[in-house]
Order: C-alpha cells, then structure tokens, then sequence
C-alpha cells in the first residue's frame, strides 16, 4: 500500500528557515512533488524530485532519499506570504499504472509570524 | 491561457439535489482528474481520465459520475447530493500521468448540501 506522512503545523518566524519533512511508503516510487497552498485557493507546483540530491529553485528548495523514503521542502528568509500549508505527493508506478497520477499527503500548515 | 478553469465557485444544494461542476482546461493536457479536499484528509481521488472517451474510477467514486467526450472537458456530476459530498473539488490536469507532469489545479468549487 501507500502511506505519506508529513507533520500537521509548523510555526516560524519572518527571515528564518523552516524544514518540512515527509516520509513515504509506496509500491513503486516514481517521483515526489511539492505544492503550495494558500488558504482558499488551488495546490501550486514547487518542485519535483525523481533522483536522490537536492533541487534548489529561490528560497526553496527540496531534498529526496529514496533509499529512506524520505524528503524536505527548505523554506530559507521566510516571508509572511508562505503562510500556507505544503502538500508532499508521489509518483507511485502501480498507482500510476492503475491511473492514480500522484498520491497525496495530508498537507503541513505553516504560519510565519513578525 | 486560462488554464484550468471551474464552474461553479460556489454552490449549495439540498439533499437528493443533482448537479455538474465543469471543467476546462486549454492546455491539450491528455489527463484530469477530479479532486476533494476535506479538512485533516488531504486530497482525494474521485474520477480520472486518461484522454477523451476514457474514465475510471479513483479512491472514493461513489456518488459521482465523469465523462470525457472532448480533450478540453471533464465534468464532475453529482447524482443524488448528500451532505457527506460537502467538500471542495478541485479538477486538475496534466500532459500525462507519469514523469516530470506537474498537475495544474483549477481554482475549485465549494460545495454545501443541506
């Protein structure tokens, strides 16, 4: 089966660095996928990891082990605006293969404060 | 472009209410898929399709019906509203299922039944 685990909510402060962690169980692991987003409004991409390593984009940038089922979105100089919760997803091949283009984590909630 | 795009925004029905949520997307993406978010669950699957004339069913299909007679439209329909269908759908699409396809999400339709 599949499971994806990421913590509920996070607080920080503005100009600091939060992690988001989360770990996942799949069949058949294909990729993993970070979204953003804000309350009310659709899940935006971040960014995607298929090999192990980091990918740096901005402020952003996530990190993949496959071998430990693990990623981390790094948020660096917080800003007020990514107050939002963080959504984790994988690639699943035999979900994929079944049709199930990404499977979802619960999302983290996180709120940055002045 | 306008990407993916939803009707309603928001809707409210009574119980045994039936009703479509459009989508469109102008992307010429072969796959979309149909959403719902509900507090503390994530993002479920309901409906997907894999290109126009080809649907199946997802992690809770129940309650909804999808066709896919053109690239561009996949209709989400609720036969006989319950409350349990209150929720937020979001239809999302993408050039396919597997690789490096980030899933673009319309805006969504929030959905009461009374």
């Amino acid at each position: 089966g599949q499971n994806i685990d990421q913590p509920t909510e996070m607080t920080a402060t503005e100009g600091a660095i939060v992690q988001i962690n989360c770990t996942y169980q799949t069949s058949g692991f294909n990729g993993l996928f970070w979204y953003q987003q804000h309350a009310g409004e659709a899940p935006t991409f971040l960014s995607y990891n298929v090999l192990d390593g980091l990918e740096e984009k901005g402020r952003f940038s996530s990190f993949l082990s496959r071998s430990k089922g693990y990623s981390y979105l790094l948020l660096k100089e917080l800003q007020m605006k990514d107050s939002a919760s963080y959504l984790c997803a994988v690639r699943d091949e035999v979900a994929r293969q079944a049709g199930t283009a990404l499977i979802f984590g619960k999302g983290t909630t996180l709120s940055v404060s002045s | 472009n306008a990407g993916v795009t939803q009707t309603p925004k928001f809707q409210v029905l009574k119980t045994g209410q039936s009703m479509t949520l459009q989508c469109a997307q102008d992307m010429n993406h072969e796959y979309m898929s149909w959403y719902r978010q509900d507090p503390g669950m994530g993002l479920r699957l309901i409906h997907y399709s894999v290109g126009a004339g080809i649907t199946d069913q997802g992690e809770v299909p129940n309650g909804y019906n999808v066709s896919r007679s053109t690239t561009e439209d996949f209709p989400l329909r609720l036969l006989s509203a319950a409350p349990s269908q209150t929720s937020v759908y979001f239809c999302a699409s993408s050039y396919s299922a597997g690789g490096h396809n980030e899933q673009f999400f319309g805006p969504g339709t929030r959905l009461t039944v009374l």
